[in-house]
């Protein structure tokens, strides 16, 4: 069965600092792999997504992530956060056999210090 | 376009009770997914529909459990006989596609989702 793991539940930061959030996945073969955003009283809301080609995708509000097939890794990068960054964050993930819903990790909370 | 909408926000209940959640997805949309979510985790597949086919439900999906979308528009959640570890964050989520899983994965939107809490 596939699985998602994000090892940090929580992260601080400073504002201004560059940000890494970690996150692995177990499946056979390349899954298609997803980076969520919730803030509080929010939907959740996709910050970018991997599908196939560039391993290096940009997404929304600034963030990228990279798929590292031989790390079974989809690490999502920021180079200068920002107060309003401070959130939950969730990887998932998609299998391709036909299986139409999405495996969330635990999420990691990132917190932002002035 | 007003997103998704979830109806209640919250919920509380007493153990034993039977309670209805309704979710809106966005017009369009003919998927439709139930998630639940606790504290400190991420959301949890329930069920997913395609118009108004239940086409897979999770091994949480007990037989107190049931999802209905009568007419491939709104759905409805209903929990029969609560019990305490049914208290979660209940999440809609709709998109639009056909065929290959990651068709319209990629524009899932979620609801803010019903707080239930059992007592």
């Amino acid at each position: 069965a596939q699985s998602v793991t994000q090892p940090d539940i929580h992260i601080t930061v400073s504002e201004g600092a560059s940000l890494e959030l970690r996150c692995n996945y177990s499946y056979g073969a390349t899954p298609y792999l997803f980076w969520y955003v919730q803030s509080p009283g929010q939907g959740l809301q996709l910050l970018l997504k991997y599908f196939s080609g560039d391993t290096l995708v940009q997404g929304i509000k600034g963030f990228e992530a990279e798929f590292k097939r031989s790390q079974s890794s989809f690490n999502l990068r920021k180079p200068s956060v920002h107060w309003s960054d401070a959130a939950e964050y969730f990887c998932a993930v998609a299998m391709d056999t036909g299986r139409r819903a999405l495996t969330f990790g635990s999420g990691t909370r990132l917190q932002v210090q002035p | 376009d007003t997103g998704v909408s979830q109806d209640p926000r919250h919920k509380i209940t007493k153990r034993g009770q039977n309670v209805t959640f309704r979710c809106d997805p966005i017009s369009e949309h003919n998927r439709l997914y139930w998630y639940r979510q606790t504290l400190g985790q991420g959301p949890e597949f329930l069920t997913y529909f395609q118009n108004e086919a239940q086409l897979e439900k999770s091994r949480l999906l007990s037989d107190r459990f049931s999802a209905e979308r009568p007419k491939g528009s709104f759905s409805t959640l209903e929990i029969q006989r609560t019990e305490q570890g049914d208290s979660a964050m209940y999440l809609c989520a709709s998109s639009y596609g056909y065929g290959m899983v990651g068709q319209g994965l990629e524009k899932l939107f979620f609801g803010s989702g019903t707080q239930l809490s059992v007592l």
